[in-house]
């Protein structure tokens, strides 16, 4: 089973609300981890986004806009990423990583298409 | 502004290396970790390994530890990697990216990346 399990892609319409899940193998516990999420629009290199680890200690990357925002499921053992306010340029790549025995472990990734 | 500028796209037959360098400039390059990622096509980010530009010690991931080998060059604020045993799962755009907050995941920038193709 792999460290972190994202759907492949979702769907959503301009100006609603996207929330992308990345869930922890299960025995991995979501809230002792860092999450974080980059954006890879095609042709492109990844972005870096924002990291999350709770309400109090998280961050927002250079120029990310606020409607980019993180949170966790303990219930779900799942990371998400929030993207409110849907807009066509949002539709891209998403990927969340994290650290996890000694290496860097990035999900699969979710294809964002807005339309 | 920060920058980091890859070498060109490669074509390799299996069995064989490729060594891919990555120059950075607008920052001092020996106070910030470099990265190594790749992807395959169509598929997603895999993490290689970082070097540390002031020391020189690099950390590999262990799929590719054997493998792979980074190194830099402070004189000219180049980092190296060198993948040998090639063969077509290594075809890929390889990426290097800047460790911007030391030890963090805030991987920024990004390289444009370099397409290493390996094919008989």
């Amino acid at each position: 089973q792999a460290v972190l399990t994202q759907p492949s892609s979702l769907s959503a319409s301009p100006g609603a609300s996207a929330s992308l899940t990345c869930t922890l193998r299960s025995g991995i516990n979501v809230g002792a981890y860092n999450i974080y999420w980059y954006q890879q629009k095609p042709g492109s290199p990844p972005q870096y986004l924002l990291r999350y680890k709770s309400d109090s200690d998280k961050q927002q990357g250079s120029g990310v806009p606020s409607r980019f925002s993180g949170s966790k499921d303990a219930s779900a053992n799942a990371g998400i990423l929030l993207i409110s306010g849907l807009q066509s340029e949002d539709e891209a790549d998403y990927y969340c990583m994290i650290w996890h025995s000694s290496a860097w472990v990035f999900g699969g990734g979710t294809k964002l298409t807005v339309l | 502004q920060v920058q980091l500028v890859q070498s060109g796209a490669e074509v390799k037959t299996p069995g064989s290396s490729v060594k891919v360098s990555c120059k950075a400039s607008g920052y001092t390059f020996t106070g910030y970790n470099l990265h190594w990622v790749r992807q395959a096509p169509g598929q997603g980010l895999e993490w290689m390994g970082w070097i540390n530009p002031n020391s020189g010690g690099a950390n590999y991931a262990q799929n590719f530890q054997g493998r792979v080998t980074m190194t830099r060059d402070t004189s000219v604020s180049t980092v190296y990697m060198f993948l040998s045993r090639l063969t077509s799962d290594d075809t890929a755009v390889y990426y290097c990216t800047r460790d911007a907050q030391g030890g963090s995941g805030w991987f920024d920038p990004w390289g444009q990346g370099s397409l290493v193709t390996v094919s008989s």
